[in-house]
């Protein structure tokens, strides 16, 4: 089974100041990773995953996270945050190994929520 | 293209009563996963489907069953509803399973009364 701790319940930050968001995550196996965004009264949107190769990953909108195997960490990181980025962020995990019954299943974090202020 | 559909987007019940959600995925997906979003417990998997076929399931009662029909629509219905099924019901779909391109419908929210 995995689980998914995500460190900060809510993040304030000042428009264009730089912002990181941390997960850690716990798993026997091998995982995927993955960042989500929700905004209100919406659903979740895609914005960077982990599946292998390079522990560096670009997301959309600006968005990097880092995957660290030893640390078994996944934070997600922006150099200039703006107002447009207040929302809900998600991290989630998933088992990369075949069959079982974690075969395709997400498990989130409980969320951030960052507040980008003027 | 169109994203994921889910209809309704929302609905009011009563304890007791039974209600059916239904989500159509993006056309040419063929995996269909349902999420239940509540402000206590958070994101928590329900179950995917692929092909018809339950290839997955979380830790729900029984009351919560789904389905997925040959056009890859999905519905999942909640028997017997009480206080706490109130939450935001999620459906993603994706190509296949384990594809991991996951894209996440609005949602349903169930209110229960």
């Amino acid at each position: 089974a995995q689980s998914v701790t995500q460190l900060d319940s809510q993040v304030p930050v000042f428009e264009e100041a730089p912002v990181e968001l941390r997960c850690n995550y716990s798993s026997s196996v091998s995982v995927y990773l993955f960042w989500y965004v929700q905004y209100p009264n919406q659903g979740l949107q895609l914005l960077l995953k982990y599946l292998s190769g390079s522990t560096l990953v670009k997301g959309i909108n600006g968005f990097e996270a880092e995957f660290n195997k030893s640390q078994t960490s996944f934070h997600l990181r922006k150099p200039s945050v703006h107002i447009s980025d207040t929302a809900e962020y998600f991290c989630a995990v998933s088992a990369s190994n075949a069959g079982g019954t974690s075969y395709g299943k997400l498990t989130f974090g409980q969320g951030t929520i960052l507040t980008v202020h003027p | 293209k169109a994203g994921v559909t889910q209809t309704p987007r929302y609905l009011i019940k009563t304890r007791g009563q039974q209600v059916t959600l239904s989500c159509s995925p993006i056309s040419g997906h063929r995996s269909v996963s349902w999420y239940q979003q509540t402000p206590g417990q958070g994101l928590q998997f329900l179950f995917e489907y692929f092909s018809e076929t339950q290839r997955n399931k979380g830790n729900f009662p029984g009351r919560f069953s789904g389905r997925q029909f040959s056009n890859s629509r999905s519905e999942m219905n909640v028997s017997t509803l009480e206080l706490g099924d109130s939450a935001l019901y999620l459906c993603a779909s994706s190509l296949a399973v384990r594809s991991y391109g996951y894209t996440f419908g609005s949602g349903t929210r169930l209110t229960v009364v």
